[in-house]
Formats: structure tokens, sequence, C-alpha cells
């Protein structure tokens, strides 16, 4: 079955960028959406952003000016940038598939990994 | 830009039934989808578009939505379903998606 992974550093200097990648196994990321979610510890849910497997992007206004989603068909992969972090962006950061079938909900889900954004 | 409103908890007894609520101007109007998060843990899917549930969740689960108001319910509640659960929907006026701020449920 289709399993995503997250992978990067796990701790991240301030005003540095962060930089992350998900790998997906199992399947192809023709056809869907991609997108990637945090939660700052002990707190909700948060939507950054997600990208159509051809490269076209929507992000949360919040974030827009700091976040880049980009994809990597040929390794299967899409990656998230996002620059000038504060540890107000210390979370985990979950990759997961949206829009399967056009339906917009998130079916897959990463397992997630925390950043922390510290000197 | 749209606004999804949960309560920080819900308190239930074994056996009872919940019921998490998810408020946003005429949500009857759009798709709610709902989350559930055990500690340390990614979220699952429990309820898509209102009421459907994906294969594997229990019957125990249901949602319905109208007005300006989405509930879940949970009935024959058990320690396993201690968990915060999130709604979600697709704004359409923005094309974004929105998160509603989460609900812890504690079972007695």
């Amino acid at each position: 079955q289709v399993q995503l992974q997250e992978s990067g550093p796990g701790l991240v200097k301030p005003s540095e960028t962060l930089s992350l990648t998900c790998s997906v196994s199992g399947g192809s990321l023709s056809g869907y959406f991609w997108s990637w979610i945090r939660q700052p510890p002990g707190k909700g849910l948060e939507w950054i952003g997600y990208i159509y497997y051809s490269g076209s992007t929507n992000y949360n206004p919040s974030l827009k000016s700091r976040v880049t989603i980009s994809v990597d068909t040929s390794r299967n992969q899409f990656s998230l940038k996002l620059t000038s972090v504060t540890a107000a962006d210390t979370a985990v950061y979950y990759c997961a598939r949206y829009g399967a079938n056009r339906k917009w909900f998130f079916d897959l889900w990463g397992r997630g990994t925390l950043v922390t954004v510290s000197s | 830009s749209y606004v999804l409103t949960q309560p920080p908890s819900v308190s239930v007894a074994p056996g009872k039934t919940a019921r998490i609520t998810c408020g946003g101007n005429n949500i009857g109007s759009k798709s709610v989808h709902w989350y559930q998060q055990k500690p340390g843990q990614a979220p699952v899917l429990v309820i898509y578009y209102d009421s459907d549930r994906p294969s594997g969740i229990p019957e125990r689960f249901s949602g319905s939505n109208s007005g300006n108001t989405a509930t879940l319910t949970i009935s024959g509640v058990d320690a396993g379903d201690e968990a915060d659960y999130y709604c979600q929907v697709w704004d359409n006026s923005s094309d974004h998606v929105v998160f509603g701020g989460g609900t812890k449920l504690t079972v007695l």
C-alpha cells in the first residue's frame, strides 16, 4: 500500500530555511495532490499548502510569503521549504495525500517529523 | 478567511455517546471531514463528506452537518476512543483548506 515518509533536519537555526522531503512508496504521485501540514507542540493542525503532481501549488495565506512546495516525480518525492524560520515554526511536520479521486480530504499521512527551531 | 470552531474538550462516560461539534458560517453548505489523532500518532480520517466512514472505521462513528454546525457522534464510547478530534473543510471561496482547533475527548 502507499506509504509516506518525511525526512530532513530535526534542528534548524532561527532565520534559516527549513527543508523537508516526503518520499512516497508503493504508488505514484501522478493524479494526486500532495500536502504539508504542521502541528506545534500541544496545539492543533495547520495546513501549510499542497502541490498537484504536475506542479501547481496552493498555500496557506498566512505562510505564503515564506513557503515553497515542489515535486520531483522522477524520485516520487515532494518537498517543503520554509524560509526565515522562528521559534514559532517549531512543530511536527506531516506530509499527506489530498484530493484522491477529487475528494477533498487527507486520506494518507506520514508519521510526522519534529522540527525544532533553536540556536 | 473561513473559521471552524470546536469545543476544546468533551468528556463522556464509557458506553455513552459523545458528540463533538464543529461550528462555521453556513457550514451545512460545505463538506466536513473528521480526523482522530491519538498521542504521538498522525491523524486518521474517521468521517468524510459529513457522514461517510472509511473502511475499517467502526459504525459507532457517525457524522451530520446542517446549518452552522457539523457534529461527530461516537456511540458506545470506550477508552480506545480517547483522542483529539479535528474537523476540516475546503473553503471554496478562498480555495484553501481549513482545520478546526481540535477537541480533546476524555473517557471518564
